[in-house]
C-alpha cells in the first residue's frame, strides 16, 4: 500500500505568518498534486509537481518536489484568513499503463488563519 | 471546459433504503472516472474508479457498487445502505497527467 504522510495535521496560526505542510512517502510517485478544500465543496487543484527538485510558486504558495520524488511540500508566507481550508497532497505513480491515473491522498493538513 | 456535475448535495436515507448518487462530466470524452470517500475532514478514501463504459474497479470491499452506463456518467449505488455508509462521497474525473477535477460532493447521512 503506497502511503503518503502528510503533516502536521492541524495549524492554527495568525495572519501573517509563514508556514510549511509537508508531505512524506517510502514510494516514488510520477507525480503529486495539492489541493485545498473549503467545507462542504470539492478539492480544488492547487498545483502538479512533476520533476525531482521541482519549485512551483503561485502567488504566495511556494510547492516543492524532492529529489526522490518522494516527498513535498508546501509553504505559504504571510498567510492570512482566505488561505484558511483543508490542503491535501495526493500522488500518482503512473499517468498512463496500469494505475489508471488513481491517486494517493495525504490525511490532509487543517489549516486556520486567524485575522 | 470541463465541468463535472453531482447530485444531490446532501441526503438523509433511513438504514435499509437504497441509494443512488449520480455524477456527469462535460466537455470531455473518454475520462477516468473515480468515486471517493472523505471523513470528515480528512483524506480521500478511493471507492471505485472506471476507464470506460461497463467497466469497474472495486478498491475496498464495501455495501456500496457502481455503474457506468454512459462515457461520461457514473452512478454509486447501494440495495441497502448502513449506518456506516454515512460520510461526504465525491466523484472526480482525470485526464492524462492525473490531475483529478472533482463534483461538489454528497454529503450522505444515513440515520
Amino acid at each position: 500500500t503506497q502511503l503518503l504522510e502528510q503533516s502536521p495535521q492541524f495549524l492554527s496560526i495568525q495572519e501573517g505568518e509563514n508556514l510549511t505542510v509537508y508531505c512524506n512517502s517510502s514510494s516514488v510517485f510520477s507525480s503529486l498534486q495539492w489541493y485545498r478544500q473549503e467545507p462542504g465543496e470539492g478539492p480544488v487543484l492547487l498545483v502538479t509537481v512533476v520533476t525531482g527538485g521541482e519549485v512551483k510558486k503561485l502567488k504566495r504558495l511556494t510547492f516543492q518536489f524532492g529529489d526522490a520524488r518522494k516527498d513535498s511540500s508546501l509553504h505559504i508566507t504571510a498567510a492570512q484568513p482566505g488561505d484558511t481550508g483543508l490542503y491535501l497532497c495526493a500522488g500518482a505513480k503512473n499517468a498512463g499503463g496500469t494505475s489508471y491515473g488513481k491517486l494517493t491522498f495525504g490525511q490532509g493538513t487543517i489549516l486556520t488563519v486567524h485575522p | 471546459s470541463q465541468t463535472i456535475h453531482q447530485w444531490p448535495a446532501t441526503l438523509v436515507q433511513p438504514v435499509g433504503s437504497p441509494l443512488s448518487l449520480e455524477c456527469t462530466v462535460e466537455g470531455t470524452s473518454n475520462p477516468n472516472l473515480y468515486w471517493y470517500r472523505q471523513a470528515a475532514g480528512r483524506g480521500l478514501q478511493l471507492l471505485f474508479y472506471s476507464v470506460g463504459i461497463g467497466q469497474i474497479s472495486s478498491e475496498v470491499p464495501q455495501n456500496l457498487s457502481a455503474s457506468r452506463p454512459q462515457d461520461r456518467q457514473f452512478i454509486l449505488s447501494s440495495k441497502k445502505l448502513l449506518l456506516s455508509d454515512s460520510g461526504f462521497y465525491l466523484c472526480a474525473w482525470t485526464r492524462l497527467g492525473a490531475e483529478a477535477f472533482f463534483g461538489q460532493g454528497t454529503r450522505l447521512t444515513v440515520v
